[in-house]
Formats: structure tokens, C-alpha cells, sequence
């Protein structure tokens, strides 16, 4: 059975760019999640999905955005990026959602580096 | 509010030395608690995890039991190897609640020398 898959796994963006990372669940999971990990402020939630609709969303500014389709995959968008949007992205999936008590699973990230 | 506190790494071993990686929570309703670990390079992994009081979580030698009396998970394995040389990341997960999300401690850096 087929992990979380991100894409892309390494990318590199100017400041004032936007950018648009994916993620498909396991199969089956409806809930999609979203969190940024750096070494200053660790793992920080940005936001989940479940059923095509935001049910949470962490304490980030309006340019961090995201979405998921009717078949559960998941994109984010971080709109006129900062040197300090350069972190490891990171999608976790579960069955239900989160508050279903569902184990969740991660994908192995996003390398975004903003120069 | 709800937050995880995690012991201060790095943390450096000998291999088969035995390991103790503290975790307490606070937690505002009743928690689920995991151990997540990540290996240079990729992303999260879940190691274990223990749903309510006193259940014990376990997989490849790792063990934690969750005690609410305590509010903690700590993490320990017997004898370590080179292989589990990782950063080792504790969660809760609040069940029920209109917040579902994890929250993490800071994790802890384990290297294990031969």
C-alpha cells in the first residue's frame, strides 16, 4: 500500500515567488494535513482538510493557502514567498478525521528553499 | 493549553546502552500520545503510540507508557543501535476536539556510535 506521496521533494523559489506543493493521502484516507517544520520553530501546524473543506488552521498569515480535491489529494500554496518560508513541508494523512482519533501518517516532505 | 515538552538533545550513545528520552504534556481534554521518528533526510515516521492511560506503546524494542498520573510518555528501548541514530519527535493528539491537529515537542537528537 502506497505511502503519502509529495511532490516536489526539493525545489527552490526567489523571494516575491509563489509556490504550489501536492500531496496524495493513502488510499482511502479523507483527511489531509498540513504542517512546516525549521529548526527554529519545529513542527508547526498550518492546516487540515477533510472532505474538500478546511476544518483547522494553524497561526500563519493569509498567503499560506492550501485545498483538497474531491479525491482527497491536497495542494498548499505559499504566495510572495520570504527568506523565512524556507522550510521542510510536510503532509500526513489519516482515515477520518483528525479528531476521529485515526493514526496519522506522513509523507517524507517538501524541501522548499527561498533565496 | 496544550503543548509537549521533550528532554534537550543531542543524546549520544553507545551501542546495545540503554535509552530514556523523557516526554511530559499538558494537555486542556484527554489526550491520544505518539512517539514520531525522523531519519536524516525524510520525513515523519510513526514509531508508537497509546490512546489512553496506562496503555503501553511498542515497536522495534522501543516502548512508552502513557501515565496520566505523571502526564508523560517517555521513550525507551533497551539496547540501541547505529540504526536508530534519528531525531525522535513526541505528539498528542486531542480526541474530540474541534482542533484536531498534533502537537509536538521540539525533538530530540539521538546519535549512537559503535
Amino acid at each position: 500500500k502506497a505511502g503519502v506521496t509529495q511532490t516536489p521533494r526539493y525545489l527552490i523559489k526567489t523571494r516575491g515567488q509563489q509556490v504550489t506543493l501536492s500531496c496524495s493521502p493513502i488510499s482511502g484516507h479523507r483527511s489531509v494535513s498540513w504542517y512546516q517544520q525549521t529548526p527554529g520553530q519545529g513542527l508547526q501546524f498550518l492546516f487540515e482538510y477533510f472532505s474538500e473543506t478546511q476544518r483547522n488552521k494553524g497561526n500563519f498569515p493569509g498567503r499560506f493557502s492550501g485545498r483538497q480535491f474531491s479525491n482527497s489529494r491536497s495542494e498548499m500554496n505559499v504566495s510572495t514567498l520570504e527568506l523565512g518560508d524556507s522550510a521542510l513541508y510536510l503532509c500526513a494523512s489519516s482515515l477520518g478525521a483528525l479528531d476521529s482519533g485515526n493514526t496519522i501518517y506522513f509523507g517524507e516532505g517538501s524541501w522548499l528553499t527561498v533565496v | 493549553g496544550n503543548s509537549v515538552t521533550q528532554m534537550e538533545g543531542p543524546v549520544t550513545l553507545s551501542e546495545e546502552a540503554f535509552l530514556t528520552i523523557n516526554c511530559t504534556y499538558t494537555a486542556t481534554g484527554y489526550p491520544s500520545l505518539f512517539w514520531y521518528v525522523q531519519y536524516p533526510g525524510e520525513g515523519l515516521q510513526l514509531l508508537l503510540k497509546a490512546t489512553k492511560a496506562d496503555d503501553k506503546g511498542s515497536n522495534k524494542g522501543f516502548e512508552a507508557t502513557y501515565r496520566k498520573e505523571t502526564t508523560s510518555f517517555h521513550l525507551e528501548k533497551g539496547s540501541v543501535q547505529v540504526s536508530d541514530s534519528a531525531v525522535y519527535f513526541c505528539a498528542l493528539y486531542l480526541r474530540g476536539s474541534t482542533l484536531g491537529r498534533l502537537y509536538f515537542g521540539r525533538g530530540t537528537q539521538l546519535t549512537v556510535w559503535p
